[in-house]
């Protein structure tokens, strides 16, 4: 496809358990986001990657959140046991270079935990 | 860290009518500008993208205008339609991180 995807759509997790939410950017694009958007509020930045380099990683809540890049193109955020906190929908942004390109964004993933 | 404030925070208006939405930033060392839209349970689509160099751009229907130095970016919706019921985000980036508004939701009345 054309656009960014990521997978599952809808994730219901219990408390304490981990789960891992899949981003598959546009095709060539460098740079890769993470953000996280609560019910009613803007999306918050979590984590960026410029190809397989994880360069800012300042908006991960705690460190139950991981993300991973390792071929440059795909890319994992994981978090482990998780909480009722971490509710949100999770959104994957791509961009073809740095600086003044345009962001992408893909349809996200919302995550439920009960 | 950069503030982005979007206001109103809702916005309803009877069809037909021009409207007009503002986003502020409290750090004009950004590097572009971008206007989303996003439907209920939808991601994001981009409306508009300004340039730090620019001071407008247009599309169809939407003009979004941006002032770096006085941290303030509108967009305008000329005769307004149902459909473009949804909440309107605007992002300021910095270059390796977008900072968001919490939104303007808008409902437009048939």
């Amino acid at each position: 496809g054309a656009g960014v995807s990521q997978s599952p759509r809808y994730k219901v997790a219990k408390r304490g358990q981990d789960v891992a939410l899949r981003c598959d950017p546009i095709s060539g694009h460098v740079s890769l986001f993470w953000y996280q958007q609560a019910l009613g509020q803007g999306p918050e930045f979590l984590t960026y990657f410029q190809n397989e380099a994880q360069l800012d990683k300042s908006g991960l809540p705690s460190d139950r959140f991981f993300a991973e890049r390792p071929e440059g193109s795909v890319s994992t955020l994981k978090i482990q046991r998780t909480q009722q906190e971490d509710s949100a929908v999770y959104l994957c942004a791509s961009k073809y270079r740095d600086l003044s390109y345009e962001q992408y964004f893909g349809p996200g993933t919302r995550l439920t935990v009960t | 860290k950069q503030e982005v404030t979007q206001i109103p925070a809702a916005l309803s208006v009877p069809e037909g009518e021009n409207l007009v939405l503002n986003c502020s930033f409290t750090d004009s060392a950004i590097y572009n500008l971008q206007w989303f839209r996003q439907d209920p349970g939808k991601g994001l689509t981009s409306l508009l993208l300004i340039q730090s160099s620019q001071r407008e751009q247009t599309s169809g229907r939407l003009n979004a205008s941006l002032d770096k130095s006085s941290g303030r970016s509108t967009l305008y919706i000329a005769a307004s339609q149902p459909g473009d019921s949804a909440t309107y985000l605007c992002a300021v980036d910095t270059g390796n991180q977008f900072y968001f508004g919490t939104g303007t939701s808008l409902t437009v009345i048939p």
